[in-house]
């Protein structure tokens, strides 16, 4: 079973750039999650869809924003790209709305913002 | 609003001795309870779970933890320790009833094992 997908596995952007990340869940997942890991702060929620649509964000700035396809797949947009953006990020995928089922994690993208 | 604390950043044990990762929680009802562990340039992977019943769970690489209501606490234990264990842990909890926020997973700020050979 393949496991969460993320492309680029590397982004260099500059400041005031736009940049998308992309990630493809486990066959099977409705549910995607979008996390911030920068230095130091640990695992910070950003995004939830599930179903195509957008269940819960975290506490970030409008310039934030993904969706969700009918495949399940999943991009996150970041514009106005900021230094304090440099941070990996990981997408996790899980079955449907069972709180009880564990999230599964892609091995991110670094974003580094110059 | 839900909480983990991992009040250690980071923790030293010799290879064979036994390890523990403590986590304590802050949650509204019964908890979902989760144990990840994070390699260096990798995503995190799932190790084990507490949902309901027997208080200690098994789980992944040997790995084993125990739910401990009256103290919120959900420690990692492992009775003998290898190098290879040496990584990132991170313990998350979300809140067992349905509704509005109880799907999403808070994560502690991580406790990094380092078992020297």
């Amino acid at each position: 079973e393949a496991g969460v997908t993320q492309s680029p596995t590397h982004l260099i952007k500059t400041r005031g750039q736009q940049a998308t990340l992309r990630c493809s869940p486990i066959s099977g997942h409705t549910s995607v999650y979008w996390y911030q890991q920068a230095l130091g702060l640990g695992l910070q929620f950003l995004l939830w869809y599930d179903e195509g649509e957008e269940r819960n964000r975290g506490n970030f700035p409008p310039r934030f924003s993904g969706r969700q396809f009918p495949n399940y797949s999943s991009e996150l947009n970041v514009n106005a790209l900021e230094l304090e953006d440099s941070a990996l990020y990981l997408c996790a995928s899980s079955l449907g709305l069972g709180g009880d089922q564990p999230q599964h994690f892609g091995d991110g993208t670094r974003l580094s913002i110059l | 609003a839900q909480s983990v604390a991992q009040p250690e950043d980071q923790v030293n044990v010799a290879e064979g001795n036994p390890l523990t990762v403590k986590c304590t929680y802050s949650v509204s009802g019964n908890p979902y309870l989760f144990w990840y562990v994070q390699y260096p340039n990798r995503g995190l992977q799932f190790l084990l779970k507490y949902i309901t019943g027997d208080n200690l769970v098994k789980g992944s690489y040997g790995f084993e933890a125990e739910f401990n209501k009256s103290q919120t606490s959900f420690h990692l234990k492992k009775p003998s320790a290898l190098v290879s264990d040496s990584a990132l842990y991170f313990c998350a909890v979300r809140p067992s009833y349905s509704g509005a926020g109880s799907y999403q997973l808070t994560f502690g700020k991580g406790t990094k094992l380092s078992v020297i050979p």
